[in-house]
This record gives structure tokens, sequence and C-alpha cells, in this order.
């Protein structure tokens, strides 16, 4: 059973678009998170979601918005997009919020033509 | 906040001990420090986590000085499937994870 899945693996999308990516967690954990991993290989944390409440956001632009339907899921809508958003998106969880013991999915990787 | 400070990269050959290094000069006294692995196409994971002397699971070990300035993740004899960047993080086991800081990590090249 996969802990951490994510959909699609591969997301090529042209500029202005909307897109959505989904993640859910099997693991019973409190809190999932966005990561964004770009062409530099640096990992940047976008947002924390504690029991389907916002807790950090991170300098993103407002295009991002997360959405968690409920403890298990933590969707990414993406509005407008723009090439510089191209990049390896990776949806995380953990025990609760502060808690490193991340596991993370298999990631998105999203190409804006 | 706590930066980190790694090597860009390593090479080892299939069998030996290989250890890699963080500093981590402005670690804070709540700060822990946390390894993951990462290999291509795919997410990061978990290796080990320790705050001070030794910790060691089935994967590798991790050595913490008094100071807690630095860190050594060791892994004992690597194979050619432990080639990967490893991630050195310090931060807070708790709270938000504003302060968590990711660095370019240690890309691991184990060469037969």
């Amino acid at each position: 059973d996969t802990a951490v899945s994510q959909t699609p693996k591969y997301l090529v999308t042209q500029m202005g678009n909307d897109k959505s990516i989904k993640c859910e967690q099997n693991l019973g954990h409190d809190t999932m998170y966005w990561y964004k991993q770009d062409s530099k290989k640096f990992l940047k944390i976008m947002f924390s979601y504690n029991n389907k409440e916002l807790i950090i956001n991170e300098t993103v632009p407002n295009r991002f918005s997360p959405k968690s339907p409920d403890k298990a899921h933590l969707n990414l809508h993406i509005n407008s997009l723009e090439l510089g958003d191209s990049a390896v998106y990776f949806c995380a969880s953990s025990q609760f919020l502060g808690n490193y013991g991340y596991t993370f999915g298999s990631g998105t990787r999203l190409t804006v033509v | 906040l706590a930066k980190t400070t790694q090597p860009i990269s390593m090479d080892s050959y299939e069998g030996q001990e290989v250890n890699i290094t963080c500093s981590h000069n402005n670690i804070a006294t709540n700060d822990y420090i946390t390894w993951y692995q990462q290999f291509p196409s795919q997410g990061p994971r978990f290796i080990i986590q320790g705050y001070k002397t030794k910790v060691t699971n089935e994967v590798a070990s991790l050595f913490i000085p008094a100071d807690r300035k630095s860190s050594t993740l060791s892994l004992p004899r690597v194979s050619l499937s432990d080639t990967a960047v490893y991630y050195c993080l310090v931060g807070p086991n708790a709270g938000n994870n504003r302060k968590l800081i990711w660095g370019l990590g240690t890309s691991l090249a184990v060469n037969p």
C-alpha cells in the first residue's frame, strides 16, 4: 500500500491554464504538506495543513491554493500557470506539525510550456 | 535560522563506509538534526534523526558532538543502490516548519 500517493505523476500544460494535483495519505498523520523542488534541486516548503487548517503559507503566489477536504487529502490547485511554475511538486505528511519524520509522495513533474 | 552546509558531492566504492558531515554552527537548543535520502524521480525518504551523541538504526548511524555544531551521517558498507542525494535538516521537532531549510544536499555516487 502506498503511504502518500499523488496524481498525476507528470503534467504538461500551457501557460495560463489552471491545474490541480491530488494527494492522499493513508498513514493517519495529522499534518500534510506541499513542497516544490526546482530545477536546481532546492526543496522549498509551500504549505502545511494540520487537521484541515492551513498553518503556514510561505512566500507563495496566491495563484496556488491548497484544498483539504479531510485529514487524509491535500490537493493543490494552481491558477494561471506561468513558465516559472515548472518544477516537481511533492506532497508529504507527518504525525504532527513540526515532526520532521516526513513521508513524501513520489512527486508530480509539472511542465508549463 | 539554522543554516546547514554539506559537501556538494562525494564518491565512494561498494563495500566502503561513507561519512557525510553537515555543519550547523547556529543550531538552537531545541533543534533536532534529521537526514533524508532522495533517489532520482522520487520524494525524499527519512533516514535518521538525533539530538545529541549517537543514534543508530538499521540503515545508518548519526554522530553528533557535544557542541552540536556539526553532525555526521555514517552509511556502513555502501552499495550501488545507496547512490542518491542526502539532505541534512536542522530545526525544532515541534511547531511550524517555517524555519526548516533544505539545502542542496550531498550527491553521493557509489561506484562498483
